[in-house]
């Protein structure tokens, strides 16, 4: 089955700087990739998502990049903020015979101001 | 934006009960609803995926006479923990998929914390 790996576990970075997450996936047939953030004790949000047939995206302060080849894809937060802190997990769906969605060991993210 | 329900909130019971947990997509008709287990500090954990009108599919390792699942109406998932014991004391989320938006989006529901006595 599919399997998703996230690095780092714990990122500390000055606010302003800029913050990097990055996942690998084992499934090629995995074809969506959502991104989401958990604020303690708070349901996930999905923050940003990209599907397989592109290879960047990106909103505002967030972007994505996908390299299907190598089957990994990160999630960039420029100029950060204190309120960005916290758990981003990494996720990578597959829709044969049934849909799923595979979730990253989550990265937790401290800006400090 | 899509909006999912979960109750309740947080529930303590002693050992050997059962509870039932459930999930409400509020505004949209949805045709699968995830059950996830989050333990804390971890991540997500599929327990299984429910299709309104069969039978729930589990994940391995998932006891499913152990977690029931119950998907009655497009709008309602219920997980039921039966015999409940110490170690099934966790944080239970629920996330439904529209059938009205973007296909692969799921709406993720404000969790449920079980503490098992």
């Amino acid at each position: 089955g599919e399997n998703v790996e996230q690095h780092p576990s714990t990122l500390s970075v000055q606010e302003g700087d800029s913050a990097v997450i990055k996942c690998t996936y084992s499934d090629s047939a995995s074809n969506y990739f959502p991104w989401y953030k958990q604020e303690l004790g708070k349901r996930p949000q999905l923050i940003i998502d990209i599907r397989s047939n592109v290879g960047e995206k990106k909103d505002q302060r967030i972007a994505v990049t996908l390299n299907k080849t190598a089957k990994h894809f990160s999630l960039h937060i420029t100029e950060t903020q204190p309120e960005d802190s916290a758990v981003y997990f990494c996720a990578a769906s597959i829709n044969t015979g049934g849909f799923k969605t595979i979730f990253g060991a989550g990265t937790r993210l401290f800006v400090k101001a | 934006g899509a909006v999912v329900s979960q109750h309740p909130s947080r529930v303590i019971c002693k050992s050997g009960t059962s509870v039932k947990i459930e999930c409400r997509s509020l505004d949209f008709q949805a045709t699968t609803m995830f059950w996830y287990r989050q333990f804390p500090k971890q991540s997500l954990m599929l327990m299984a995926t429910s299709n309104e009108g069969s039978k729930a599919t589990y994940e391995q390792g998932v006891e499913k006479d152990k977690f029931l699942i119950n998907h009655a109406s497009l709008t309602l998932s219920t997980l039921t923990v039966t015999s409940a014991h110490p170690e099934d004391s966790s944080f239970y989320i629920c996330s439904a998929r529209s059938r009205d938006r973007a296909e692969e989006t799921q709406y993720f529901g404000p969790g449920t914390r079980l503490l098992v006595l």
